[in-house]
């Protein structure tokens, strides 16, 4: 049974911290991204990554940054959270190639105060 | 700009009513696929529609793809109060040219609320 996992479901965090969110994959999936997910806004892309050390911007990366260090873990990082950024957070992964179904977690709900 | 447009944004009906969602796109898409999310979790795949014109069944729901490729529609037959939950499509815009690493394009979504 594929699976992807987050570190987290709930994050209390207050303003100024800096977070770490993480995910892990046992797919062996080459890309792996990062959203945001709010009321009427639908789902953000943030950063993708399609293969280790390699990164590229999303829709909306300003604030955030990621690391990809293994093939299977993607991380994101919130170098100085702020309360706009009190959100849910979903990873996902995927095939280099075919369809590129993703496969989410099961989110992290953060709330930064 | 929205470049997938999804239609009805919210839907509540009543247990056996049947419904129809669709995602609208001037652009063209080499596949389309709709997840299901359920709150607080993550959105689960439920298929991929590839071909113009293809249409796939999963059990009571039906999914169709335009075709030109730039529409799709999921109908549910019946609904049952475990349909509950944010219905959402997403595609790859067809490119000429380019690497798109998969990354997907999303419709806003569709709140669906099946009453008992």
């Amino acid at each position: 049974d594929v699976k992807v996992t987050q570190s987290s479901r709930y994050l209390v965090k207050r303003t100024g911290e800096k977070v770490f969110l993480e995910c892990v994959q046992d797919m062996d999936h080459e890309n792996m991204f990062w959203y945001r997910q709010d009321p009427g806004l639908g789902l953000r892309l943030i950063y993708f990554s399609y293969d280790v050390k390699m990164k590229e911007k999303g829709d909306i990366p300003e604030g955030y940054s990621v690391s990809r260090e293994k093939k299977e873990r993607f991380s994101l990082i919130l170098e100085s959270a702020s309360t706009n950024q009190t959100s849910m957070y979903l990873c996902a992964s995927s095939p280099r190639d075919g369809l590129y179904e993703q496969y989410f977690g099961p989110g992290t709900r953060l709330t930064v105060t | 700009t929205q470049l997938l447009e999804q239609s009805p944004q919210f839907l509540s009906i009543q247990e056996g009513e049947n419904l129809t969602v669709y995602c609208n796109s001037s652009s063209v898409f080499s596949s389309l696929q709709w997840y299901r999310q359920e709150p607080g979790e993550g959105p689960v795949l439920l298929v991929t529609v590839v071909t113009g014109g293809e249409v796939k069944k999963l059990k009571r729901l039906t999914f169709q793809f335009g075709d030109a490729r730039k529409d799709s529609s999921l109908h549910i037959t019946a609904a049952q109060p475990g349909d509950t939950g944010l219905y959402l499509c997403a595609g790859i815009v067809s490119n000429a040219g380019g690497t798109s690493y998969g990354k997907l394009t999303f419709g806003q979504g569709t709140i669906l609320t099946v009453h008992p």
